[in-house]
């Protein structure tokens, strides 16, 4: 079993819809979340991050975490075409080995106008 | 300002041939970082750089793979003997100091190996 599982879709929906995107994980060590955005043939970006349990909001993204359940969420709100892209979820542990990130496969997503 | 750059953008080589690839970090980034991200999967850690030393290279598959920053900047990751394993997307990230800031990427390089 991989330590980050993330189902690679794809999933395709029409344009406002909200899009719901998530991952599961095994290791407890784990602190630190990022929801990374991936264009095809270009590198990730950073979407959002979050530390430990709880809910961030940017604009019409919403990241929760849920740490007892060991799931992490991201929530894109009235989708749009440009959202159309591979999200990635990553994560880190506190401590020595922070830096190390740890991705799932990604979802890839598709906004259709 | 400059994100992170890779050069090139695209290499094709041959089984068996050395490949160079680099990376220039966003000035001033002490922090840089390899990935490797095959075809439908997630990037994968390869080496972590602090400054000119690797601080963690457990992510190195094997032998062949080596990575260099000399002057604590520009890092370059070769490859010898390639094998057509080892065609993938490599990408370099760098962040302001280590210990979990935010990694920035670049945009990678594509190698095939045919």
């Amino acid at each position: 079993q991989k330590e980050v599982e993330q189902d690679p879709g794809p999933l395709s929906v029409p344009e406002g819809a909200i899009v719901s995107l998530n991952c599961t994980y095994s290791n407890s060590a784990f602190q630190y979340f990022m929801w990374y955005r991936q264009y095809s043939r270009k590198g990730p970006e950073l979407l959002m991050y979050t530390y430990s349990s709880g809910n961030k909001e940017d604009g019409r993204f919403t990241a929760q975490v849920d740490k007892s359940s060991k799931y992490i969420s991201l929530f894109i709100r009235d989708s749009q075409p440009s959202d159309s892209a591979t999200y990635l979820c990553a994560m880190t542990a506190q401590g020595g080995s922070n830096y190390k990130l740890t991705f799932g496969k990604g979802t890839l997503l598709t906004v259709n106008p | 300002g400059a994100g992170v750059s890779q050069t090139p953008s695209n290499k094709v080589t041959e089984k068996g041939k050395y490949v160079e690839l680099r990376c220039d970090p966003i000035s001033g980034h002490t922090a840089l970082y390899w990935y490797r991200q095959s075809l439908g999967q997630g990037p994968e850690f390869l080496i972590y750089f602090q400054g000119t030393g690797a601080a963690d290279d457990s992510g190195l598959p094997n032998d062949r793979f080596f990575a260099v920053r000399p002057e604590g900047s520009v890092s370059t990751l070769k490859i010898q003997r390639t094998e057509r394993g080892d065609s993938a997307m490599y990408l370099c990230a760098s962040s302001l100091g280590g210990g979990g800031e935010t990694q920035y990427f670049g945009p990678g390089t594509r190698l095939l190996v045919l």
